[in-house]
């Protein structure tokens, strides 16, 4: 029962690289979403998703592009990295109404 | 918008003392409100949630919390902590049926054994 996947765990990127956080679920939950997370901020919202197709932005979508072409991925593309998006990312789901969200194991940027 | 505020970011206590933790949201309508935490290392997970009914709600590891509607609060209690408690937990809004879960900023609690 594997869950949220992400990958990869750890990563290193030079300013103005571009790289994509890949996310995949195996519970067909059609929402799926990522978040950042920053010392003293808690969780931010950057894009979510609630179907193959369907993305939305969150609070803090500057900087990132998602799609998503099947329930079960959802990954998360920097186009042009900057030391402002150094952050552990998660990506999490859920399923329906229950509102419960499912989380994965967090990837962590370094942009220098 | 909704927002979440942990008024409280560090809390330390002894083995087996009383946890409260305050959670505010800001939120006009009907919210749906839940606990995560999270052990060094490791993702979130969820403590418990309320949705509808009793405003008192228990979760795991012996935790609960209760629905004030007319403070906007959901406080998460425990009564003797452990150190296996150390954590950081989160504070979690959306609206009801929304899409959109709002956390707060975090509390950092340690035990001390």
């Amino acid at each position: 029962n594997a869950g949220v996947t992400q990958t990869p765990k750890f990563q290193v990127l030079k300013t103005g690289q571009s790289m994509t956080l890949q996310c995949a679920q195996d519970m067909n939950h059609e929402y799926m979403s990522w978040y950042r997370q920053d010392p003293g901020m808690g969780l931010r919202l950057i894009h979510y998703s609630v179907g193959a197709g369907i993305t939305d932005q969150g609070e803090v979508p500057n900087g990132y592009n998602v799609s998503r072409s099947t329930t079960e991925d959802f990954p998360l593309r920097l186009l042009s990295a900057a030391p402002s998006q150094t952050s552990v990312y998660f990506c999490a789901s859920k399923a329906g109404d229950t509102g419960e969200l499912f989380f994965g194991e967090g990837s962590r940027l370094t942009v220098l | 918008a909704q927002s979440v505020s942990q008024h409280n970011h560090h809390v330390i206590l002894s083995e087996a003392a009383s946890l409260e933790l305050g959670c505010n949201y800001s939120y006009g309508g009907t919210v749906n409100l839940f606990w995560y935490v999270q052990y060094p290392g490791q993702h979130l997970q969820l403590l418990l949630k309320y949705f509808s009914g009793d405003p008192l709600v228990k979760g795991i590891k012996g935790f609960e919390a209760e629905f004030i509607k007319s403070k906007f609060s959901f406080n998460l209690r425990k009564p003797s902590v452990q150190w296996s408690d150390t954590a950081e937990y989160f504070c979690a809004v959306t609206p009801w049926a929304g899409n959109m879960l709002t956390f707060g900023g975090g509390t950092r609690l340690m035990v001390k054994p």
